[in-house]
C-alpha cells in the first residue's frame, strides 16, 4: 500500500487543454516535492512546498499544499507537449522521502 | 556544477549474481539516498548514507546493502540477484539530510536474466 496515492494514473491530453494532478495522504508530512521523470532519466525536482495552504507557481504549473499538510495538488494550464512525463510527489516525514505512484501525462499535439 | 553520476548505466547479470552500482553526488552533497524504481511498486526508498553513516533504511532484505566513503561517494551491492531485483536504480544527493532538496542521477538500469 502506498503512503501517498496518486491520481489520475495515466492521462493523455490535447495541447492546450488544463489539467489537475492529485496527491493524496493519510499522514501529515513536513513537506511536499512535486518531481517531473522523463523517459531513461532521473526525477527532476519541480517545487517543494512546506506551510499547510502554500500555493507555487512556476510557469503555467500551480502547486497547492493541502491546509492540513497531507495531500496536494498539481495544475497545469495550457499544456504543452514538453509537459510530457512521469509526475510525482513525494511526502518528506521523519526524514525519509515517501513517493506517490506517479501520473503518467501524454500531451498530444 | 556537475550534476549526480551514477555508472553504470546499465546491466545485465544472471540469477545468482551479485552486483555493485555506484553514484558520485553533486560536489558538497553528503547526503546519498538510493531508490529502487519499478513499473509495478513505484519509487521504493532503499537507504540513505550521511557523513558515511546510515542514517535511514527501507524494508528491503539484507541482500541490498550500501556504504558510502569519505569523498561521499556512494556504492550500493545487491547480492544473489533474483528475477524481481530488475529495476531503475536511482542515487538521489542532498546537502544534509534527505529532508533537504534531492537531486537525482540519470539511474542504472539493471535486467536480471
Amino acid at each position: 500500500t502506498q503512503l501517498l496515492e496518486q491520481s489520475p494514473q495515466f492521462l493523455s491530453i490535447q495541447e492546450g487543454e488544463n489539467l489537475t494532478v492529485y496527491c493524496n495522504s493519510s499522514s501529515v508530512f513536513s513537506s511536499l516535492q512535486w518531481y517531473r521523470q522523463e523517459p531513461g532519466e532521473g526525477p527532476v525536482l519541480l517545487v517543494t512546498v512546506v506551510t499547510g495552504g502554500e500555493v507555487k507557481k512556476l510557469k503555467r504549473l500551480t502547486f497547492q499544499f493541502g491546509d492540513a499538510r497531507k495531500d496536494s495538488s498539481l495544475h497545469i494550464t495550457a499544456a504543452q507537449p514538453g509537459d510530457t512525463g512521469l509526475y510525482l510527489c513525494a511526502g518528506v516525514g521523519f526524514n525519509k522521502f515517501y513517493f506517490g505512484s506517479g501520473t503518467k501525462l501524454n500531451v498530444k499535439p | 556544477k556537475a550534476g549526480v553520476t551514477q555508472t553504470p548505466r546499465y546491466l545485465i547479470k544472471t540469477r545468482g549474481q551479485q552486483v555493485t552500482l555506484s553514484c558520485s553526488p553533486i560536489s558538497g552533497h553528503r547526503s546519498v539516498s538510493w531508490y529502487q524504481q519499478t513499473p509495478g511498486q513505484g519509487l521504493q526508498f532503499l537507504f540513505e548514507y550521511f557523513s558515511e553513516t546510515q542514517r535511514n533504511k527501507g524494508n528491503f532484505p539484507g541482500r541490498f546493502s550500501g556504504r558510502q566513503f569519505s569523498n561521499s561517494r556512494s556504492e550500493m551491492n545487491v547480492s544473489t540477484l533474483e528475477l524481481g531485483d530488475s529495476a531503475l536504480y536511482l542515487c538521489a544527493s542532498s546537502l544534509r539530510l534527505a529532508g533537504d532538496e534531492q537531486y537525482f542521477g540519470p539511474g542504472t538500469r539493471l535486467t536480471v536474466t
